[in-house]
This record gives C-alpha cells, structure tokens and sequence, in this order.
C-alpha cells in the first residue's frame, strides 16, 4: 500500500518561499512509470492543481503558478519536493501530494496525503 | 484551461435516497480524463471514479459514473450515513488539470 506525508514548515512569511516535501513508502517513486503531483487548498475552497513530476525529472506546471513554482525529485530518499518563491496570503492553504493513477500525468489521482497547512503571514 | 461547473452547489438528501450530481465542462472532454473524488472535513479526497464510469479500488458498486463530451453525472444509488460529503469533478486531459468547485451533499 502505497503512503505519501507532506512535511515542512506551517507558516512562511510573505515574500519567501515555501518548501514542502513528500515522502513515499510502500514503493519506489520511480517503480511503474508513476507521475507524482501537488494540489493545493485554501481553506473552505476547491482544489488547484500545482505541478507534476516524473522520476526522470519532467515536470509540468499550473501557468498559473509557473513563474514562482520548481517541484524536484530526489529518487535516493524516494521523496518530491515543491517550492513556491514569493508567497503571499493568497497561497495560504492546505497542500497536498499525490499521485497519479498508471504512467502518464493524463491520470486521476489514486494516491494522496494527508495534507498540510501552510500559512503565509508575518 | 477547461473549466468545470457542479451542480447543485449543494444537495440536501436523507440516507437512503438517490443522489445525482452534475459537472459540466466548458469544452468538450474525452470520458477518459473525468473523475470524482469525495472530501470528508479534515480529510484528503478519496477517488470515487476514473475514466468517467471506471470505480477506484474498493469503492462500492452504489457509485457510478456516467457522460461524455461537456455533461458528465455521479450516481450514488442510495446513500449511506458516510456519503454525506463533498464530491469533487476533475479532468486531466488538457493541461492544466482542474477541479469543479464541489458539491456538498448534506443530511435532509
């Protein structure tokens, strides 16, 4: 069974960036050609999509958040990260990471985790 | 970017009965990039549906999905006490993937 736990700090200040990691266990982020992904929430709201990565280090990103977003993959620790540059109280939300169903970013997601909050605030 | 409209925004049910949920999309979407998620509070979604009619591991048959092109529709045949949720419509065929805005079934 596969698990996925995001982890980093709960609360940025404005104008820096946020760091997130996803940590996966159960299987190896680079078994079967998944693709893996961050979605994100702000509270009481809908889900937004943010990026997606591959093993291989594709990535594919929301234009809407493209020019302040990186995700990486670290396959040794079999985790993926997420950065977000110059965040405001507009990215205050609960992100999760995921991942996507077969071997193609063109899937549903099958896998999530928990989710957790970050908030942007001074 | 597709975007998707769920209707109703909410839907006041009592267990037992019948739920239909709508998501329209606002440009044609192959049925093999729609799926459906449900949100409990506190929770991360949980994928209820695939490939628009396919059921995600381990979710009970009272769950169907059905529509193709712009109309898409989730059935719950007959809801159970833990159905009570938010249901999410999502399409991953065109980038950038979105999500509907929800709709909320509540107890009646």
């Amino acid at each position: 069974q596969v698990q996925l736990q995001e982890s980093g700090p709960g609360l940025v200040k404005p104008s820096e960036t946020l760091s997130l990691t996803c940590s996966v266990s159960g299987g190896s982020i680079t078994s079967n050609s998944y693709y893996w992904g961050w979605i994100r929430q702000p509270p009481g709201k809908g889900l937004e999509w943010i990026g997606t990565v591959y093993y291989s280090g594709y990535t594919s990103y929301n234009p809407s958040l493209k020019s302040r977003v990186t995700i990486s993959v670290d396959t040794s620790k079999n985790q993926f990260s997420l950065k977000l540059s110059s965040v405001t109280a507009a990215d205050t939300a609960v992100y999760y990471c995921a991942r996507h169903l077969g071997g193609t970013w063109r899937r549903a997601f099958d896998y999530w985790g928990q989710g957790t909050l970050v908030s942007v605030s001074s | 970017e597709i975007v998707l409209t769920q209707s109703p925004g909410t839907l006041s049910l009592s267990p037992g009965e019948r739920a239909t949920l709508s998501c329209r999309a606002s440009q044609s979407i192959s049925s093999t990039y729609l799926a459906w998620y449900q949100q409990k509070p506190g929770q991360a979604p949980k994928l209820l549906i695939y490939g628009a009619s396919s059921r995600a591991t381990g979710i009970p048959d009272s769950f169907s999905g059905s529509g193709s092109g712009t109309d898409f529709t989730l059935t719950i045949s007959r809801l159970e006490p833990e159905d009570f949720a938010v249901y999410y419509c999502h399409q991953y065929g065109s980038s950038p993937g979105t999500f509907g805005p929800g709709t909320k079934v509540d107890i009646k």
